[in-house]
């Protein structure tokens, strides 16, 4: 099993929709959980970044953190064509500054 | 503020040939660099580990003698791929801490051997 699953993909809805993007994870020691966004060719950037449960919003982003079930999730509201991008979970223990990347969730949204 | 870039964005070599990719923080002093390999449709997979000034610290698997790796200045971290094999095609991304906690990540060299 690896340290942190998420579905590839591809996730396809139509432009105006609410996206929810998950991962799973199994290292108890996990506290910080980031989520990247990456278009094509490009590298990744950071979108949201939590410490600990709970919820933090930014605009249209919200990150969502359930240790208990070591269960994250990235919302997005009036999702945007723009929006089309492979999403990265990544999270890391306290004592660690190194990130274990999920593998990526590809979404398309269409107008 | 916190850009990183990456030099080249593409580069295509021969068999036995070494490539060199440069990753330089913009505008900010970064006290650790990191290199990355990523596959198509696959997660980043970190390769190394760079302060400036000293050796990397290499991730288990991947070979230091291939991957040679220099970190002159805490602006800029070299990634040398030395006798490319067409196995290591792959996309490689850097990206560079301030302060070990957030890393900001270049744009990325897409690298093909033939």
């Amino acid at each position: 099993q690896k340290e942190v699953e998420q579905d590839p993909g591809p996730l396809s809805v139509p432009e105006g929709a609410i996206v929810s993007l998950n991962c799973t994870y199994s290292n108890s020691a996990f506290q910080y959980f980031m989520w990247y966004r990456q278009y094509s060719r490009k590298g990744p950037e950071l979108l949201m970044y939590t410490y600990s449960s709970g919820n933090k919003e930014d605009g249209r982003f919200t990150a969502q953190v359930d240790k208990s079930s070591k269960y994250i999730s990235l919302f997005i509201r009036d999702s945007q064509p723009s929006d089309s991008a492979t999403y990265l979970c990544a999270m890391r223990a306290g004592g660690s500054y190194i990130p274990t990347f999920g593998r990526g969730t590809s979404l398309i949204v269409h107008p | 503020g916190a850009v990183v870039s990456q030099h080249p964005s593409r580069v295509i070599c021969k068999s036995g040939t070494s490539v060199k990719i440069e990753c330089r923080s913009l505008d900010f002093q970064a006290t650790t660099m990191f290199w990355y390999r990523q596959f198509p449709k696959q997660s980043l997979m970190l390769m190394a580990t760079s302060n400036e000034g000293s050796k990397a610290t290499y991730e288990q698997g991947v070979e230091k003698d291939k991957f040679l790796i220099n970190h002159a200045s805490l602006t800029l971290s070299t990634l040398t791929v030395t006798s490319a094999h067409p196995e290591d095609s792959s996309f490689y991304i850097c990206s560079a801490s301030r302060d070990n906690y957030e890393q900001y990540f270049g744009p990325g060299t897409r690298l093909t051997v033939t």
